[in-house]
């Protein structure tokens, strides 16, 4: 089966700690991405990757870190400079360079910060 | 920052009517264009793509493009209690560095009522 693998579903940490969220995909994608949702938002765009070893930030990347070593592989860390990391954190991924850009989700990780 | 507004919810139709989501975008480059649905407390599913003008049909589904005005829409035909859900638009990126980045509305929320 293929698909995008998130773990833990939920998540709970004590503020001052870092975390850090795992993706795995085996659907042979170049690209992956981390969105952040918050209760009644949209999905804003922490980092993306379109290949290994290489990331760019997205939208609000600050407090968080990432790490592209394996094209499976996407994990998300984030950091006790993290001012609001309650929220629900999606995976996703794509091919690149086919031009249609069809992104797939994982199941997410609720992490809730107190 | 490419913009991408959805017509503000919730949207209430009863079981049986045509459901219609709409969403404009500012970048008028983009060429591909993306339903996503998403179910309370779940991810984000994506149902429909396209990146023709015109319609596209899928079911009881009809993706609607008009890039001259920047316009795209979902039909749902028949509507069912299980269609109630937040439906996401999606919007690509076909500039540089943020090649293949989606840009995502806030979406809209529908609830289909027996």
């Amino acid at each position: 089966d293929g698909g995008i693998t998130q773990s833990p579903k939920y998540l709970f940490r004590k503020e001052g700690q870092n975390v850090t969220l795992s993706c795995e995909q085996n659907l042979n994608h170049d690209a992956m991405y981390w969105y952040r949702q918050d209760p009644g938002q949209g999905l804003r765009l922490i980092y993306y990757s379109q290949i290994v070893n290489d990331f760019q930030k997205g939208d609000i990347a600050e407090g968080y870190s990432v790490s592209r070593e394996k094209k499976e592989s996407f994990p998300l860390t984030v950091t006790s400079a993290q001012k609001n990391p309650t929220a629900f954190y999606l995976c996703a991924s794509s091919r690149f360079g086919d031009s249609s850009y069809e992104q797939y989700f994982g199941p997410g990780t609720r992490l809730t910060v107190t | 920052q490419k913009e991408v507004e959805q017509n503000s919810g919730p949207l209430s139709v009863p079981e049986g009517a045509i459901a219609s989501l709409n969403c404009t975008y500012s970048d008028r480059v983009s060429q591909s264009f993306f339903w996503y649905r998403q179910y309370s407390g779940k991810s984000p599913e994506l149902i429909m793509s396209i990146y023709s003008n015109g319609d596209k049909e899928d079911g009881r589904f009809t993706a609607q493009l008009n890039k001259a005005s920047q316009y795209v829409s979902l039909l749902i035909r028949d509507s069912q209690p299980s269609d109630s859900a937040t439906y996401l638009c999606a919007v690509n990126s076909d500039r540089g560095s943020t090649l293949g980045r989606l840009y995502f509305g806030r979406g809209t929320q529908l609830t289909v009522w027996p």
